[in-house]
């Protein structure tokens, strides 16, 4: 299995415009988590899904922050419009609740909002 | 919100000595994880400990866990160049549906 794949790596893009992220869980997993990683606020939980259902979405910042999971296979967290504060690293990760909880993380990506 | 706090924020140590990290947090768990990452690269699992277990090895790492003081520490003994990477504690927070919130983590640097 190729891991967690998270598109794109980077991204750069003007305050206003939206932005969508996207994530790959491991085949087979059930659970998938997105966190968001700053300096100052360390890795927040923004929103987790079991079995495709949203969980908790109680780390979502704003109404600008959507996150979906249409199918097992994929889940896109969304954020319009855009501000220079949601510059940060985001995470997709993946895991089996049945094997124990141990998460799988993907590469990140990296936004940056001018 | 965090629920996990490691201790120190900061550890510099030399190749060869032992570095203990400590992780508090707040609720009751099921179980809780060590991670490490590397700088730009995304968190990789360590070692795993469920709330009935007291302490845990593997390799060179060891985990204990005290969840009447609701806190946990890492140690990696004989520490090497190589390990040097931020480390993280996460709870799997009992009743959440598998909830699994990170600390801040501690940054570890070993000089050689």
């Amino acid at each position: 299995d190729a891991g967690v794949i998270q598109s794109p790596r980077h991204e750069v893009t003007e305050m206003g415009q939206e932005v969508t992220l996207r994530c790959k869980p491991i085949s087979g997993h059930n659970s998938l988590f997105w966190y968001r990683q700053t300096m100052m606020r360390g890795l927040e939980l923004l929103i987790y899904f079991n079995n495709n259902v949203p969980i908790d979405d109680s780390g979502m910042p704003e109404d600008r922050f959507s996150a979906k999971m249409p199918n097992a296979s994929f889940s896109t967290l969304k954020i319009q419009p855009s501000e220079p504060r949601d510059s940060a690293v985001y995470f997709c990760a993946s895991s089996s609740y049945r094997g124990g909880t141990e998460a799988f993380f993907g590469q990140g990506t990296r936004l940056t909002v001018v | 919100s965090q629920q996990g706090e490691e201790d120190p924020q900061a550890l510099s140590i030399q190749e060869g000595e032992n570095a203990t990290m400590n992780c508090s947090y707040k609720t009751s768990i099921n179980n809780l994880q060590w991670y490490r990452q590397n700088s730009g690269r995304g968190l990789v699992h360590l070692i795993l400990i469920r709330s009935n277990e007291r302490e845990k090895h593997s390799g060179r790492l060891r985990v204990t866990l005290d969840t009447s003081k609701k806190s946990s520490s890492l140690l990696i003994t004989a520490s090497r160049a190589a390990d040097t990477a931020s480390y993280f504690c996460a709870t799997d927070e009992r009743g959440s549906n598998y909830k699994l919130t990170f600390g801040k983590g501690t940054l570890l640097t070993v000089n050689p």
